[in-house]
């Protein structure tokens, strides 16, 4: 099973600030199978990120990832208040399980 | 648009049985694999199995493999997690989501809690 292990485990930012969220997996993800979701507080999470790169549908530009291997990003070039939230990175590919990372919380500062 | 509504959720007795559903619209079920997807209070997301677009292949955390069944209904657009022998552990909100590209969720639906609790 392939170990995704986020950091920071919390990020203190303001708004107009960069924010830069890491997930580095225990095993090399194949294919950059890597996707990023977003979850605020009592709501479903929300896909932003998947190929490690590819932005789904809807997600603004501000939101970019990066990565391949074992070291993926994801970046959001100028935070603004709805992006303060929890993070998650998640790996997929051929064959379950599907495994996500522990999460990393965007607060504001 | 595509939408998915858990349903089932409450109390349930250690040692007991849970049964949960969830009913999409918006889309062609019967095209889509279904995942269920859990997250204790205040912690990080879990998946928990996966069922193929025709249900012809299923999988499962080891957590929860041998007591616990995903299935579907493509004629009521529905799958379906049944688990057994429930555990304080198993207690969380309990997502059901579309399952895209091998494996990541494009959509979500709203949870149902499940508290195993005497």
């Amino acid at each position: 099973e392939i170990v995704l292990t986020q950091s920071p485990g919390t990020l203190s930012l303001s708004p107009g600030e960069r924010a830069t969220l890491s997930c580095r997996a225990s095993q090399s993800v194949g294919s950059s199978y890597l996707a990023w979701y977003q979850q605020k507080p009592g709501q479903a999470p929300r896909l932003l990120i998947y190929g490690a790169s590819s932005r789904a549908t809807g997600i603004p530009d501000r939101f970019s990832g990066s990565g391949s291997g074992t070291d993926f990003t994801l970046t959001i070039s100028r935070l603004e208040p709805e992006d303060f939230a929890v993070y998650y990175c998640q790996q997929y590919g051929r064959s379950p399980p599907f495994t996500f990372g522990g999460g990393t919380k965007v607060e504001s500062k | 648009q595509v939408q998915l509504v858990e349903s089932g959720g409450g109390v349930v007795q250690p040692g007991g049985s849970l049964s949960l559903s969830c009913t999409a619209s918006g889309f062609t079920f019967s095209h889509y694999g279904m995942h269920w997807v859990r997250q204790a209070p205040g912690k990080g997301l879990e998946w928990v199995a996966f069922i193929r677009y025709d249900g012809s292949d299923k999988y499962y955390t080891d957590s929860v493999k041998g007591r616990s069944t995903i299935s579907r209904d493509n004629s009521k657009s529905t799958a379906y997690l049944q688990m057994n022998s429930v555990r304080a552990e198993d207690t969380a909100v309990y997502y059901c989501a579309r399952g895209v590209r091998a494996g990541n969720f494009d959509s979500w639906g709203q949870g149902t809690l499940v508290t195993v609790s005497s």
